[in-house]
């Protein structure tokens, strides 16, 4: 199946800091990714739906300027929190799809990336 | 509006024995039904998918789900439980044409008792 890969799958940062998280589709080209947050024990809440080379869809209720999606290229997106502070302390975790071919439309899911802000 | 509702946030079956995870969608229109597993401090792995056609699907690790339009439902099941599945199982839907938008469950999360 394809492969979508997150860095870093951990990281800790001091409040008012920015952090960056990459997501790459690894063996295809995503044309749509999407960003999920976890809080623990819930279920995965869509952030933001990401278009190659256009503006991110944010969900209602999701600062868009404190959550930055980029998705500059066919096998890449970032998501930066900016200013976090320790209730943005969560798991996020990226996904892409496949936009054509038999697996059209299922989401294969990265490894998830934790953040804690201190 | 989609929605999932899976019922049982924890469920504990012993080893070898049955495992059923409910789930039940609304939805204006059939969608599109996907099972998820995650293991802790992961991604998520699809486990099966129902998009068209037979409506008991066969998944990956001995897992099926059945898809029941008039109950609207997508349980899981596995004959014989085994340790390694214990984990966070989530149902999800998606529209079957436009957005690549999908719509997850609450989880359930699956003990296996020795």
């Amino acid at each position: 199946g394809a492969v979508v890969s997150q860095h870093p799958s951990r990281v800790i940062c001091k409040s008012g800091t920015s952090v960056k998280i990459e997501c790459r589709s690894l063996d295809f080209q995503a044309t749509t990714m999407f960003w999920y947050r976890q809080f623990p024990k819930k279920s995965l809440m869509l952030m933001a739906t990401s278009n190659e080379g256009s503006k991110a869809t944010y969900e209602q209720g999701v600062e868009k300027d404190k959550f930055l999606i980029n998705h500059a290229s066919l096998t890449l997106s970032t998501l930066t929190v900016t200013s976090a502070h320790p209730e943005d302390s969560s798991f996020y975790i990226c996904s892409a799809t496949l936009s054509t071919g038999q697996q059209g439309g299922e989401l294969f899911f990265g490894e998830g990336s934790r953040l804690t802000v201190l | 509006a989609q929605s999932v509702t899976q019922l049982g946030s924890h469920v504990s079956v012993s080893e070898g024995a049955l495992v059923l995870l409910r789930c039940n969608y609304s939805s204006s229109v059939p969608p599109y039904l996907f099972w998820y597993v995650q293991y802790p401090n992961q991604g998520l792995q699809l486990l099966l998918k129902y998009t068209t056609g037979a409506t008991l699907v066969k998944g990956i690790n001995g897992f099926e789900a059945e898809f029941k339009k008039s109950e609207t439902s997508f349980h899981l099941t596995k004959p014989s439980a085994h340790m390694s599945d214990a984990a966070e199982y989530f149902c999800a839907v998606r529209r079957v044409a436009g957005t690549y938008k999908y719509i997850f469950g609450t989880g359930t999360r699956l003990k296996v008792l020795a």
